[in-house]
């Protein structure tokens, strides 16, 4: 069965510490792995990631994936308030029928 | 546990036809669900939030006519398309929670209108 699992589940950090959110997954067809903020409304693009070791950053944060142990991260450093929020990772399949698999999220919490 | 389902998960249409899309909490009772469409570079849209046996909440912009939401036992809602038309082509995604800030996603639904 096709998951994605995300740790920690939750996470509580001071302004200033960096944190690493993790994801992993198992998917038959792997297209791409997408990583989400969603604070109120809607999730908010983050990356997307389809090859193994290229990082993109944006900012504060970056993120990495491994084809190979099938996982990826998301970096977050000199953390800030405005960073709490639930980081969703979702797998893209591929083939004939589009599908998303997301995990549960990490909910972060960034203390002043 | 928390699975979401959604049915059909790819649906091809002539212009005009009305497209129903539904979405099911399968192992939890979800007391609010979302709808989502995505749009180009992966961004996702909020276009209502569906809170069983009530009207759904539209974002603004979104049409309560052409969209038509209904949340009609806390483990089904569906999203009709009515009269689409080749913009309505977009992947759309819903997701259900049964508390505060927590939602669990489905896997999508792909419509293209021909």
């Amino acid at each position: 069965e096709d998951k994605v699992v995300q740790s920690p589940l939750s996470l509580v950090v001071h302004e200033g510490d960096t944190v690493t959110l993790n994801c992993s997954y198992e998917v038959t067809n792997f297209r791409s792995l997408l990583w989400y903020k969603q604070e109120k409304k809607a999730p908010t693009f983050l990356f997307m990631l389809t090859s193994s070791g290229i990082e993109k950053k944006s900012g504060r944060l970056s993120s990495i994936l491994d084809k190979k142990e099938l996982f990826s991260i998301l970096n977050i450093t000199a953390t800030q308030t405005g960073d709490s929020a639930i980081y969703l990772c979702a797998v893209e399949e591929k083939g004939g029928t589009y599908k998303y698999i997301f995990g549960t999220g990490t909910r972060l919490k960034v203390l002043a | 546990g928390a699975v979401v389902s959604q049915h059909p998960s790819r649906v091809i249409c002539k212009s005009g036809t009305s497209v129903k899309i539904e979405c099911r909490s399968l192992d939890f009772q979800a007391t609010t669900m979302f709808w989502y469409r995505q749009f180009p570079k992966k961004s996702l849209m909020l276009m209502a939030t569906s809170n069983e046996g009530s009207k759904a909440t539209y974002e603004q912009g979104v049409e309560k006519d052409k969209f038509l939401i209904n949340h009609a036992s806390l483990t089904l809602s569906t999203l009709t398309v009515t009269s689409a038309h080749p913009e309505d082509s977009s992947f759309y995604i819903c997701s259900a929670s049964r508390g505060v800030n927590e939602q669990f996603f489905g896997p999508g639904t792909r419509l293209t209108v021909l």
